[in-house]
């Protein structure tokens, strides 16, 4: 079945250190990627997404590029901040025309300090 | 746009009993996802409910069972309580239609089984 590998946590940075969370997914199909941000205490927060082979996700400084050769999609940012502490996770759905049943890596929790 | 709105949002019971949780997505949306989010087992698919009919499971026991209503409001009701069923359960929507459209999370309902 599909299922996602990330990088174990906790990663501890400086604030405006380089952050990169690596993930590889396995899949029968052609699926979708998905990075969500999860804050203390709350749900989770669609990051950004790709849903074809070398498509770039971006948002707030975060980026990730669908690798199929590699099945990987890598979270980087070039500098992080103290409000990018939370836990990260990756997802794939193979859900043609939607973005239902996620499937979800284990989270990699991301701790800036100052 | 209201987002995605759970009740309630905190809930303890105990074992044996059996809980309701309600889901309300956000206006226009038309498919409600669950998931089931443990320390142990991270985040997992439990179903997806579209236009009132479940168009998916994922691989929980027949305790576990949803519905959804004519104005797409949802319902996850567990029957049964056991101590495992401790977890934050989070539900998502989106519009269900073709084009690979993303999910939105609401805050969850943290369930404690005594």
């Amino acid at each position: 079945g599909d299922s996602v590998t990330q990088m174990e946590g906790p990663v501890t940075l400086s604030e405006e250190a380089f952050l990169t969370i690596n993930c590889t997914y396995t899949a029968t199909g052609y699926p979708s990627l998905f990075w969500y941000v999860q804050y203390p205490g709350e749900g989770l927060q669609l990051l950004l997404k790709a849903t074809k082979a070398d498509d770039k996700g971006s948002n707030k400084g975060f980026e990730a590029t669908y690798r199929k050769e590699t099945t990987s999609f890598h979270l980087e940012k070039g500098s992080v901040q103290v409000s990018d502490s939370a836990v990260y996770f990756c997802a794939l759905s193979e859900s043609p025309g939607t973005a239902s049943k996620l499937t979800f890596g284990t989270g990699t929790r991301l701790q800036v300090t100052l | 746009k209201a987002g995605v709105t759970q009740t309630p949002r905190y809930l303890i019971k105990t074992r044996g009993q059996q809980v309701t949780l309600s889901c309300s997505p956000i206006s226009g949306h038309r498919s409600v996802s669950w998931y089931q989010q443990t320390p142990g087992q991270g985040l997992q698919f439990l179903f997806e409910y579209f236009s009132e009919t479940q168009r998916n499971k994922g691989n929980f026991p027949g305790r576990f069972s949803g519905r959804q209503f004519s104005n797409s409001r949802s319902e996850m009701n567990v029957s049964t309580l056991e101590l495992g069923d401790s977890a934050l359960y989070l539900c998502a929507s989106s519009g269900g239609l073709a084009g690979r459209s993303e999910q939105f999370f609401g805050p969850g309902t943290r369930l404690t089984v005594l």
